[in-house]
């Protein structure tokens, strides 16, 4: 199938670690996206990772990437407030990147 | 760089009418362009991709009659929701790629900040 999952909720105290998972199914994609959507507006690319790299990282921001398992995640280190929005997965499907599937969303909440 | 905005941000229209919401992009060029919705608390799906000067391609199970879309240029793309009706109620996102000539061009979508439309 195309399922992309992600869990559905996190809440963490702001300075803490945020870490956000998603595994999905096409062993084909190419890349690999996060985005954020803040409460009534559209999605804001955060960062993406090319299927051959384990890692990657971006100031607060680490990807971190298992093809094996077909597993990714977000770790946005010192959470702020402002970090609370929906996160989005995607993946390209066939290596497709017109064709974004994309994950459930997982909504941060982050509490001071 | 790379921008994309929607017009209107939100609308409500009867039940039966057309609907028309824009998707710009500011400041590249986007041969291609792509419609999304999202329904409360769920994911985005794709309706469809618009190529400039030629028609959108359809993902299954949208009827390409009732959800019209015009790419006629290289940085406008419509969306017409035709004889709207209450389950067309939902919120609509596009977005757009640069072209290979742009200098921001990358495999990615940038997106509009989304339309949220209800149907009486």
């Amino acid at each position: 199938g195309e399922d992309v999952e992600q869990s559905l909720f996190l809440s963490v105290r702001e300075g803490d670690s945020s870490v956000i998972n998603c595994t999905y199914t096409d062993s084909s994609s190419t890349y690999l996206y996060w985005y954020k959507q803040e409460p009534g507006a559209g999605l804001q690319l955060l960062t993406y990772i090319f299927s051959n790299m384990d890692m990657k990282q971006d100031q607060r921001l680490t990807v971190l990437l298992n093809k094996k398992d077909k597993h990714l995640s977000l770790r946005i280190a010192d959470t702020q407030t402002g970090d609370s929005a929906i996160y989005f997965c995607a993946e390209s499907k066939n290596g497709n990147t017109d064709k974004l599937i994309f994950g459930t969303g997982t909504r941060l909440q982050v509490f001071p | 760089g790379a921008v994309v905005s929607q017009h209107p941000s939100w609308v409500i229209c009867k039940s039966g009418t057309s609907v028309k919401i824009e998707c710009r992009s500011l400041d590249f060029q986007a041969t291609t362009m792509f419609w999304y919705r999202q329904f409360p608390k769920q994911s985005l799906m794709l309706m469809a991709t618009s190529n400039e000067g030629s028609k959108a391609t359809y993902e299954q199970g949208v009827e390409k009659d009732k959800f019209l879309i015009n790419h006629a240029s290289l940085t406008l793309s419509t969306l017409t929701v035709t004889s709207a009706h209450p389950e067309d109620s939902s919120f609509y996102i596009c977005s757009a790629r640069p072209g290979l000539a742009e200098v921001s061009s990358t495999d990615t979508q940038y997106f509009g900040p989304g339309t949220r439309l209800t149907v009486l």
